[in-house]
């Protein structure tokens, strides 16, 4: 049962264009929104995270668009640089006393030179 | 600040061995995870502790078990490995359930 699906399973964007990965979640109840990045052979890390009571949250050139109607998030990458090129993670959880995350399938991102 | 480490790195087993994987933390978090990697499947939940002493199924926890005797460390076992435990284990720890998770670098685990 995959309550979290993410899109597309791979992308390549040009140096400075526009990455957008997209998200979609199925149970209501999740309540925090978070994105991982990993690059080859390291584990994932935090990038940005997001909460429902908030449709849009920016951190530099990183940004997660959240429309709770549609059940959906997004993450924008600005200004993509090859130091980009990984593979991202989103995830969703509920509040509770482990924070259970549920990880999307993962987007392997290219961003060429 | 090793924050934290998973040993081994890389281990081939073959069908019906044990083995356990060592997740060891130094940020004197309290819950720690274990998770498996697969292609195409994002990362999965295998078992989890809220403390020390305690542990939780996750979403796939059968033909592992876990046990966290030290708050620092969260051990998982395989009893009789099988091929369908082919993955990149996992292993992330913070400090409380709404924290950050941090991961490790994996540990790359074939069983033939």
């Amino acid at each position: 049962q995959q309550q979290v699906k993410q899109s597309p399973q791979s992308l390549i964007v040009q140096k400075g264009g526009i990455s957008i990965i997209n998200c979609a979640y199925e149970n209501t109840a999740f309540d925090y929104f978070p994105w991982y990045q990993q690059f080859p052979g390291k584990g994932p890390a935090l990038l940005i995270a997001i909460r429902p009571d908030v449709s849009e949250k920016k951190e530099g050139r990183f940004t997660i668009s959240f429309n709770k109607s549609a059940k959906q998030f997004s993450l924008h990458i600005m200004d993509s640089q090859p130091g980009d090129s990984a593979t991202y993670f989103c995830a969703a959880s509920l509040t509770g006393s482990a924070r259970q995350l549920t990880f999307g399938s993962g987007t392997q991102l290219t961003v060429l030179p | 600040n090793a924050g934290v480490t998973q040993t081994p790195k890389f281990r081939v087993l073959k069908t019906g061995q044990s083995m356990t994987l060592l997740c060891a933390q130094d940020m004197n978090h309290e819950y720690m995870y274990w998770y498996r990697q697969d292609p195409g499947m994002g990362l999965r939940l295998i078992h989890y502790s809220v403390g020390e002493g305690t542990t939780a199924k996750g979403e796939v926890p059968d033909g592992y078990n876990v046990s966290r005797l030290k708050k620092q460390n969260f051990l998982l076992g395989l009893e009789s490995a099988a091929p369908s435990q082919t993955s990149v284990y996992f292993c992330a720890s913070n400090d409380r359930g709404n924290q950050p998770q941090h991961f490790g670098d994996g540990t790359r685990l074939s069983i033939l």
